[in-house]
């Protein structure tokens, strides 16, 4: 069965200061990633998806992922927060059966942005 | 951008009332999903849907639960007899395809709360 931990549940950071979150995951099978966002009162928005080739992804607002087999991470950074960076982040993994595309999801972290 | 539209936005009800939620998937997506996201906890899978059946479900997805595409466009999920427990965030999402490098596209949810 996959899993997926994201460590810490709130991040504070400074406008302007780099965002880091963390998600680790765990999958039988060499996994496709992603990174959503849910702005309040929004559904999730994709940011990002690791799927294969690159293992550094860019995503959409300046994020990018990197994928690190070894480690099995693929922790998302913005070098610069901004205020519209406030939401909360989900990281996925998926199961790649052929009946569906099945998101398991981390618990999210919250992301306060302070002026 | 296309988008999946859910309805309602929040809906009340009374515990062992049937409820049913709708979403307008993105039109020439080919997979359906819902999860759910109970208050402070993860997002979770319930259901997929394609070609007009059910492709897998969690163990959460009981027989309380069913899934009908009645028409062209609306995808619901029917709550037959509601649980306090079925109080959640309910989340619509499609797809164009069903293997895992495929993204969701989520709508924006629909809040139940069982009294």
């Amino acid at each position: 069965a996959q899993s997926v931990t994201q460590l810490g549940s709130h991040v504070s950071v400074s406008e302007g200061a780099l965002v880091l979150l963390r998600c680790n995951y765990s999958s039988s099978v060499p996994p496709y990633l992603f990174w959503y966002v849910q702005y309040p009162n929004q559904g999730l928005q994709l940011l990002l998806k690791y799927t294969t080739g690159a293992t550094l992804v860019k995503g959409i607002n300046g994020f990018e992922a990197e994928f690190k087999k070894s480690e099995t991470s693929f922790h998302l950074t913005k070098p610069s927060a901004h205020m519209s960076d406030a939401a909360e982040y989900f990281c996925a993994v998926s199961d790649y059966g052929a009946a569906g595309n099945k998101l398991t999801f981390g618990g999210g972290t919250r992301v306060l942005v302070k002026p | 951008e296309p988008e999946v539209t859910q309805t309602p936005s929040h809906q009340v009800t009374q515990m062992g009332q049937e409820v049913i939620l709708r979403c307008v998937p993105i039109s020439n997506h080919l997979y359906f999903y819902w999860y759910r996201q109970i208050l402070g906890q993860k997002v979770e899978f319930l259901v997929s849907f394609y070609n007009n059946e059910i492709s897998e479900k969690s163990e959460i997805f009981d027989d309380q639960f069913s899934v009908e595409r009645p028409d062209g466009s609306n995808f619901t999920l029917k709550i037959r007899s509601t649980k306090l427990e079925d109080s959640a965030m309910y989340f619509c999402a499609s797809s164009v395809g069903g293997t895992g490098a495929n993204v969701l596209t989520f709508g924006a949810g629909s809040r139940l709360t069982v009294l």
